[in-house]
């Protein structure tokens, strides 16, 4: 929270459809995360950008994409090819402080598939 | 490999006594180690952090301790509320990808 926005806060898709997950800061925060959260798990690293134009794969890419065309903002496209979407997912933008990057999480987005 | 463990994974106190929660990690090159509250449903909170230069850090009823050689840090909770119940996780920023490695999380539960 505090300037990191998702929407929406929940999400339903049918099999077989792309969705895509929406958040943005306004934070002037240069990179921005990407995670996956399962009941009663902890939270795992899809994606990460550092600066514009620029992001890498995180533990569990595979069936989603991201794009980080604006420094304030960070979609994420969950595919058809993502076998098992339903879960928590949490943006989260993080500020270089004292040499070190202090990390803020966004409110999250419960994509449901039915 | 990446790694930090988080022990335990619940943990029940009555109200007004401390709760410890212990992280371990496994890359010494690992400069940056916060605390995260997450409530039900919501996006987790820096609650507090600690840089691999200090030992110990304060506020109010809360404190995290890093032992370096061992590669250890944990999260104290003193004169626990039942609003402190929640799922907190730990997480070490490993300088080497820059990505941070969460702990699987601790259920904290507080009984008034």
């Amino acid at each position: 929270d505090g300037g990191i926005t998702q929407s929406p806060k929940y999400l339903f898709r049918k099999e077989g459809q792309n969705v895509t997950l929406s958040c943005e800061q306004n934070l002037n925060h240069d990179a921005m995360y990407w995670y996956r959260q399962d009941p009663g798990q902890g939270l795992r690293l899809i994606y990460y950008s550092q600066i514009v134009n620029d992001f890498q794969k995180g533990d569990i890419a595979e069936g989603y994409s991201v794009s980080r065309e604006k420094k304030e903002s960070f979609p994420l496209t969950v595919t058809s090819a993502q076998k098992n979407p339903t879960a928590f997912y949490l943006c989260a933008s993080s500020t270089r402080s004292g040499g070190v990057d202090t990390q803020y999480f966004g409110p999250g987005t419960r994509l449901t598939v039915l | 490999g990446e790694n930090v463990e988080q022990h335990p994974s619940t943990l029940s106190v009555q109200e007004g006594d401390s709760a410890v929660i212990k992280c371990t990690y496994s890359d010494s090159a690992s400069n940056y180690f916060p605390w995260y509250k997450q409530e039900l449903g919501k996006g987790p909170q820096l609650i507090i952090d600690i840089r691999s230069n200090v030992g110990e850090k304060k506020d109010q009823r809360i404190a995290v301790t890093l032992n370096k050689t061992a590669k250890h840090f944990s999260l104290h909770i003193t004169e626990t509320q039942p609003e402190d119940s929640a799922v907190y996780f730990c997480a070490a920023l490993y300088t080497g990808t820059y990505k941070y490695i969460f702990g699987t999380g601790t259920r904290l539960k507080v009984l008034a």
